[in-house]
């Protein structure tokens, strides 16, 4: 079974609507964190959160907004989606603390959303 | 801030050994990371570095030079699954990673 989930893997939009892009985890961490994908540009942060109570921006939030409904959950919304958020959306998570791995991030398998 | 470069595409032959490089500039400096990236799929984690030297870990090995602010990543013995992306990504004071564009390695026969 897959540690991180995201739901949906694959999401069609159109400019305006609302979507919600949902990540889970089982691997009992405390941090989770939702980057975007663009060719040639990397992986960006958009916003992260350390534990439930804790949400923060990351490189490029604007246009998007998070919800941590708890350890396990992490959801992204794009309040009036546009067609520049057409990207790769990953969810990812790591424990907190230092250690042997640095706190490696763990990362969901995507959402590819297009919105036209 | 932080800037970090590295090629991006690489060719190689099966069998062989490739070097892909990167370079970083950065306010603060708390270790780097290498990942491994299959196209459409999720990154997943190939080393860590923090002190200065060489990791190895089978056919990868990951070496760091701090005071040059520059990490390579060493794939021996090239396998055709090895196609993939690779990215570099510096982790700062703040414990938060930066990631490069990536390096698309494309493993011939």
């Amino acid at each position: 079974d897959a540690d991180v989930t995201q739901t949906p893997r694959n999401r069609i939009t159109k400019t305006g609507k609302r979507i919600m892009l949902e990540c889970s985890q089982t691997k009992g961490h405390d941090r989770m964190y939702w980057y975007r994908q663009d060719p040639g540009l990397g992986l960006r942060l958009i916003y992260y959160s350390f534990d439930v109570k804790d949400i923060n921006k990351g490189e490029i939030s604007d246009g998007y907004s998070v919800s941590r409904q708890a350890q396990a959950k992490f959801s992204l919304s794009l309040e009036s989606a546009i067609p520049n958020q057409t990207a790769l959306y990953f969810c990812a998570t790591s424990a907190a603390g230092l250690g042997q791995g640095g706190e490696t991030q763990y990362f969901g398998p995507g959402t590819r959303l297009l919105v036209l | 801030g932080q800037n970090i470069d590295q090629p991006t595409e690489m060719t190689a032959t099966e069998g062989a050994i490739v070097q892909i490089n990167c370079t970083y500039q950065t306010s603060g400096f708390n270790g780097l990371f290498w990942y491994q990236q299959h196209a459409g799929e999720a990154p997943t984690f190939l080393s860590y570095n923090v002190l200065d030297g060489l990791e190895e870990k089978g056919r990868f090995s990951s070496f760091l030079s701090r005071s040059k602010g520059y990490s390579y990543l060493l794939l021996k013995e090239l396998q055709m699954k090895d196609s993939a992306s690779y990215l570099c990504a510096v982790k700062n004071a703040g414990n938060m990673l930066t990631f490069g564009g990536g390096t698309r390695l494309m493993v011939k026969p």
